[in-house]
C-alpha cells in the first residue's frame, strides 16, 4: 500500500529565513510526485511534477528535489505569501489515484 | 480555461439528513476524483471516474455515499443518512487523458450537526 509522511506538521519561519519541507514515500513503482500548495478555504494548487530520483523542479521561490525515497521543497528567502499548507502526493504505476500525505502548515512572519 | 466548478461552498446539515454536492470539470478533462479531506489532514480519494466509468471506489462508504458521472462531464457526489464524522470538505479534481496533474476546485465544507 502506497504511504506518504510529511514533515515537520507546522513550520513558522521569519520572512528570508530559508528551510526545507520534506516528504517520505513509500511506492511500487513512482509514476510521479506532487506538490500542491493549499491555502484556507481553497483547493490544493498544483506546484510541481518530479517523476524520477534526481530531477529538480523550480518555481520562484521554491524548488522541489526527488531521490528513491523522499522529496523535498526548498523555500528560498519565504515572504509571509508563502504561508500555506504545502502537501505532498504520489502516484504509483498500477493505481491511477492520488495518495497525499498530511500536509505541512507553513507560516511565515513578516 | 474554467477551473473545476463545484457547489455549494458550505453546507450545513443534521445527522441523519442527505446532501448532495456537485462537480463540473475542467472542459475536456476525462478523469474525476472526489476527495474527502477532514480538517488537518490530506485528501483522502472517495471515487475515480474515468469519462462516466467507476475506476476506483475502493474507499467509498457505499452504505451512504454515492456518486454518478453521467454523460462524462459533470458529477454529482451524495450522502444519505449524514452521520457526525462526514463532516469534511468534499474536494472534486479532474485531469486529461494521459496526464499526471490533477486540478481541483475549491471544494464543499459540509458540517454535520
Amino acid at each position: 500500500e502506497d504511504q506518504v509522511t510529511q514533515s515537520p506538521e507546522a513550520l513558522r519561519l521569519q520572512e528570508g529565513e530559508s528551510s526545507s519541507l520534506n516528504c517520505s514515500y513509500t511506492v511500487s513503482g513512482l509514476r510521479g510526485l506532487f506538490w500542491y500548495r493549499q491555502d484556507p478555504g481553497k483547493g490544493p494548487e498544483f506546484l510541481f511534477t518530479l517523476y524520477s530520483a534526481g530531477e529538480e523542479k523550480e518555481k520562484e521561490r521554491l524548488k522541489a528535489t526527488l531521490t528513491k525515497k523522499e522529496s523535498f521543497l526548498h523555500i528560498t528567502a519565504p515572504k509571509p505569501e508563502d504561508s500555506a499548507t504545502y502537501l505532498c502526493a504520489v502516484r504509483d504505476s498500477y493505481g491511477q489515484n492520488f495518495v497525499f500525505g498530511p500536509g505541512t502548515r507553513l507560516s511565515v512572519l513578516p | 480555461e474554467a477551473g473545476v466548478a463545484q457547489s455549494p461552498r458550505y453546507k450545513i446539515i443534521e445527522k441523519r439528513q442527505s446532501v448532495a454536492f456537485w462537480c463540473n470539470p475542467i472542459s475536456g478533462h476525462a478523469t474525476l476524483y472526489w476527495y474527502q479531506q477532514i480538517l488537518g489532514q490530506g485528501p483522502k480519494l472517495l471515487i475515480q471516474f474515468q469519462n462516466n466509468g467507476v475506476v476506483d471506489d475502493s474507499q467509498l462508504p457505499k452504505d451512504r455515499f454515492s456518486a454518478e458521472r453521467l454523460k462524462g462531464v459533470d458529477s454529482t457526489l451524495k450522502i444519505q443518512p449524514a452521520k457526525l464524522e462526514d463532516s469534511a470538505v468534499y474536494l472534486c479534481a479532474s485531469s486529461s487523458q494521459g496526464s499526471t496533474e490533477a486540478f481541483f476546485g475549491q471544494g464543499t465544507r459540509l458540517t454535520v450537526v
